[in-house]
């Protein structure tokens, strides 16, 4: 059975622009959530998705947003970057909340 | 507002010893407890969980105690072993705030040989 992938794996921006992410979650996993890593900050949730229903969302300003497609998939965009959005992006699928979440390998976004 | 805390940034212990990492939470309202395991360049993979009900729980060469007083979770690997070396990721979850998991910064784990 394949994992969660996400893509791309590597992105380099600049400030001001806008940024789409994408998830794949694993077959039959109908919850998907997102989260920001950052050094020393652990994982911040960004927010979580079911049958295409925002369910959670964190503290994050609008320039965050997501949806969810009908196939499960997620993207993420966020838009007018900041130095400050340069992290490791961590998509996770579970077969629904609260079961095990397994994640993919992230997408390390670098603003310049 | 980190409902979940990991205080030590790193740990190292010398292969064969018990490695201890420790976790507190905030919130008494979570009532599932999960630890995360993640090397670089991977996404975290799940290691172990605890339900509130209980106060231990065991796979293999690892445990996990809560001690829902204290509000404080900790996970022992014994023994432990060089490919332990990874980042360690405590999290909870709860009824409250629609089962959303808030993860703790993360305690990263050198293995000795």
């Amino acid at each position: 059975k394949a994992g969660v992938t996400q893509t791309p794996r590597y992105l380099i921006k600049t400030r001001g622009q806008q940024v789409t992410l994408s998830c794949s979650p694993i077959s039959g996993h109908r919850s998907v959530s997102w989260y920001q890593q950052t050094p020393g900050q652990g994982l911040q949730f960004l927010f979580e998705y079911f049958s295409e229903t925002q369910r959670n969302k964190g503290n994050f300003p609008g320039r965050f947003s997501g949806r969810q497609f009908s196939n499960s998939r997620s993207e993420m965009n966020v838009s007018t970057l900041e130095l400050g959005d340069s992290a490791l992006y961590l998509c996770a699928s579970s077969l629904a909340p609260p079961n095990e979440q397994f994640f993919g390998p992230g997408t390390r976004l670098t603003v310049l | 507002d980190q409902q979940v805390k990991q205080n030590s940034p790193s740990l190292s212990v010398q292969e064969g010893r018990i490695s201890i990492l420790n976790c507190d939470y905030t919130n008494s309202m979570f009532d599932y407890f999960l630890w995360y395991k993640k090397y670089p360049a991977e996404g975290p993979t799940f290691l172990i969980s605890i339900s509130s009900i209980k106060d231990k729980n065991e796979d293999g060469r690892f445990t996990v105690f809560l001690n829902k007083s204290a509000k404080h979770l900790s996970l022992h690997i014994v023994p432990s072993q060089p490919g332990d070396s990874a980042v360690y990721f405590c999290a909870a979850r709860g009824v409250t705030g629609g089962f959303k998991t808030i993860f703790g910064a993360g305690t990263r784990l050198f293995v000795k040989a």
